[in-house]
């Protein structure tokens, strides 16, 4: 089934040690979007590929990076973890800009900070 | 992009029953779109409702749209366990618009 990946399920880091989230799809989706989601609040995006285009939003931290190296494949680089960071990563992809059958979401990553 | 505003912030209903849930939302749409978290999941996409339409189907699934009053209702039949889950909606401005921003949803609890 084409699907949207994300791994690992469940990542646990130290404080200041950088980690890396993945995504893939087989959905040869055009966009690539990563949010973040604390405990009971709503999923935040932190910013979006456009194919190879990168696309950040104003208030994402610098903390926070990300690499699109092919269709299938994004990932979000965390460069220094706080304790602030832990959340549910999710990854998403759509077909275009404005598609009408919407987003497809991974299960996410849930990050730890120790 | 717009942020749609759901409500209740939670709602328990026994199976069997029907749950309603409200969004509304401040500018002009092309679309609308609910969401399905389960806990500690990813989204599903459930529904799209177009700007010019005022009711769609899906299954249990009835969505609503009044766009004099911006306002959506997602309303699941006959609520079964497996419901249980936190419904978002996402109000798009169409074609160029690249995000879809989310509110904190509403929390379905459905008790067999």
């Amino acid at each position: 089934d084409a699907m949207v990946i994300q791994n690992p399920r469940y990542q646990v880091t130290q404080f200041g040690k950088p980690v890396t989230l993945s995504c893939s799809q087989t959905l040869n989706h055009n966009v690539m979007y990563w949010y973040q989601q604390k405990s009971s609040q709503a999923p935040k995006l932190l910013f979006h590929y456009y194919d190879k285009d990168f696309n950040n939003e104003a208030d994402t931290p610098d903390n926070f990076q990300s690499r699109r190296p092919n269709t299938s494949f994004c990932f979000l680089d965390i460069r220094s973890p706080g304790l602030g960071d832990a959340a549910m990563y999710l990854c998403a992809t759509s077909r275009d800009y404005g598609a009408r059958d919407g987003y497809t979401f991974g299960s996410g990553t849930r990050l730890t900070v120790v | 992009s717009q942020q749609g505003e759901e409500d209740p912030q939670a709602l328990s209903i026994q199976e069997g029953e029907n749950a309603t849930m409200n969004c509304s939302y401040k500018t002009s749409i092309n679309n609308l779109q609910w969401y399905r978290q389960n806990s500690g999941r990813g989204l599903v996409h459930l529904i799209l409702i177009r700007s010019n339409e005022r009711e769609k189907h899906s299954g249990r699934l009835r969505v609503t749209l009044d766009t004099s009053k911006k306002s959506s209702s997602l309303l699941i039949t006959a609520s079964r366990a497996a419901d249980t889950a936190s419904y978002f909606c996402a109000p798009s401005e169409g074609a160029g618009s690249y995000q879809l921003t989310f509110g904190k949803g509403t929390k379905l609890s459905v008790i067999p």
